[in-house]
């Protein structure tokens, strides 16, 4: 079966400090790959996506940007944070080998920029 | 653009019967997703439709009429544990990524 891990869990940073999410897929190759941000009590914001080695698409301008280094590892950064950046990222994976070729989320980083 | 209507809360008492409507205006059709989210996690696929009609998994039901622009989630014998956000989820075409609602948060109260 397909699992999605992300990390960290959870992460508090100032603004203009850095960032670096990492997503990895385990059991599919060649996925789909997305991120999506969620501010509290917010719906799903589709930040980029990809549909295979180097290639990202970003759906929002903004001073995040997406990597995806390996066929299964996707990476969202941000050289400089806002305090905008605050929310709950989510990595989310598309593989044929689902029954129904339906997105499914890994369990999140939770960001809180001070 | 691309638009998926839901409300934005729903109430509903345990043990009784709830549906979660979910209209959508978008250039293409080619599937639509139900997801659920509690707080503070992930959304878990629940549902997919792609023909018209009724699509049953347990307790969940959910319901397609491409023609209207329709859906709905329908669920059965409410439990506390079914208070959480339901997600409706498009696809308009066959790689592009889904176009998702802003959810309905549902209450279940005793």
């Amino acid at each position: 079966s397909q699992t999605i891990h992300q990390w960290p869990a959870t992460l508090v940073q100032p603004v203009g400090s850095p960032l670096s999410l990492e997503c990895t897929v385990e059991g599919t190759s060649n996925p789909n790959l997305y991120w999506y941000r969620q501010a509290a009590g917010r719906g799903l914001q589709l930040l980029f996506y990809s549909v295979g080695i180097g290639q990202i698409s970003s759906e929002v301008p903004q001073n995040l940007s997406a990597s995806r280094p390996q066929d299964r590892q996707f990476i969202l950064s941000s050289k400089k944070l806002l305090l905008s950046d605050s929310g709950f990222y989510l990595c989310a994976c598309q593989t044929r080998d689902r029954a129904y070729n339906e997105q499914f989320f890994g369990p999140g980083t939770r960001l809180t920029v001070l | 653009g691309q638009n998926i209507d839901q409300p934005t809360e729903m109430t509903a008492t345990e043990g009784a019967i709830v549906q979660i409507n979910c209209t959508y205006q978008t250039s293409g059709f080619n599937g639509l997703f139900w997801y659920q989210q509690h707080a503070g996690e992930a959304p878990t696929f629940l549902s997919y439709n792609v023909l018209d009609g009724l699509e049953e998994k347990g307790r969940f039901s959910s319901f397609l009429s491409r023609s209207k622009g329709y859906s709905y989630l329908l669920l059965k014998e409410l439990q506390m544990k079914d208070s959480a956000s339901y997600l409706c989820a498009v696809r308009v075409s066959g790689n592009t990524p889904l176009v998702f609602g802003k959810g309905t948060r549902l209450s279940v109260i005793a």
